[in-house]
């Protein structure tokens, strides 16, 4: 079945540090991904959009890769700081059941 | 400009009963996503509305039905609640792309947390 794997794992990282995020899918190929940042009992707040025919999109100290042939996308924050933390998920849409990953916990430490 | 708004925040049910949750979109936008959150996990896709219609659906049992109005807003009823039924339940309203495959970026309400005992 179709579907997007990110690292249960948290992963705190030191203030000023990049923080790089992994999100895999499987069985399908997404023409988009999402990632989304999501803070305790608030609804998802959207970051950034890729599409399959990109391999990179920036925003402020955002950064999101697409790699068709590793089926994966990475996000990074550079310059991390402690507002940053929070759970990043990875989500894809389009004709194929929109789909969410089950997120990934950032914790930025000062 | 009104972002995405449900009702209620918060509601506790008793196993059996039926709950509505109401959902308002973010304006200029036509399209009304359901998902499931349980504690500690990714949202899971319900389903989705566009121009009144059920659009696509997650793997969800029939108990789970729902409704767009004409002004975009949707209802999400849940029958005969079970205990697995509690949890964060979030509407995401966007616009379907030119191309009607792609959905744009989607903007989410705050969620209604439901407690079934």
């Amino acid at each position: 079945s179709q579907k997007i794997e990110q690292n249960s794992e948290a992963l705190n990282i030191q203030e000023g540090k990049t923080a790089t995020l992994t999100c895999n899918y499987t069985n399908y190929s997404p023409a988009y991904l999402q990632w989304y940042r999501q803070d305790p009992g608030r609804g998802p707040v959207f970051l950034l959009l890729i599409r399959e025919n990109e391999k990179e999109k920036r925003k402020e100290r955002l950064k999101v890769t697409f790699d068709t042939t590793l089926k994966q996308s990475l996000f990074h924050i550079t310059a991390s700081q402690p507002a940053d933390s929070a759970t990043y998920l990875c989500f894809s849409g389009g004709y194929n059941k929109l789909i969410f990953g089950a997120g990934t916990r950032l914790a930025v430490h000062p | 400009d009104a972002g995405v708004t449900q009702s209620p925040t918060h509601l506790i049910k008793t196993r059996g009963q039926q709950v509505t949750l109401r959902c308002s979109p973010k304006s200029g936008h036509d399209t009304v996503s359901w998902y499931q959150q349980a504690l500690g996990q990714g949202p899971q896709f319900i389903f989705q509305y566009y121009e009144e219609e059920e659009r696509q659906r997650g793997n969800f049992p029939d108990r789970f039905s729902g409704h767009q109005f004409p002004n975009y807003s949707s209802e999400l009823n849940v029958n005969a609640l079970l205990l697995g039924d509690s949890a964060l339940y979030l509407c995401a309203s966007s616009s379907l792309l030119r191309d009607s495959v792609s959905n744009t970026e989607a903007f989410f309400g705050q969620g209604t947390r439901l407690t079934v005992v």
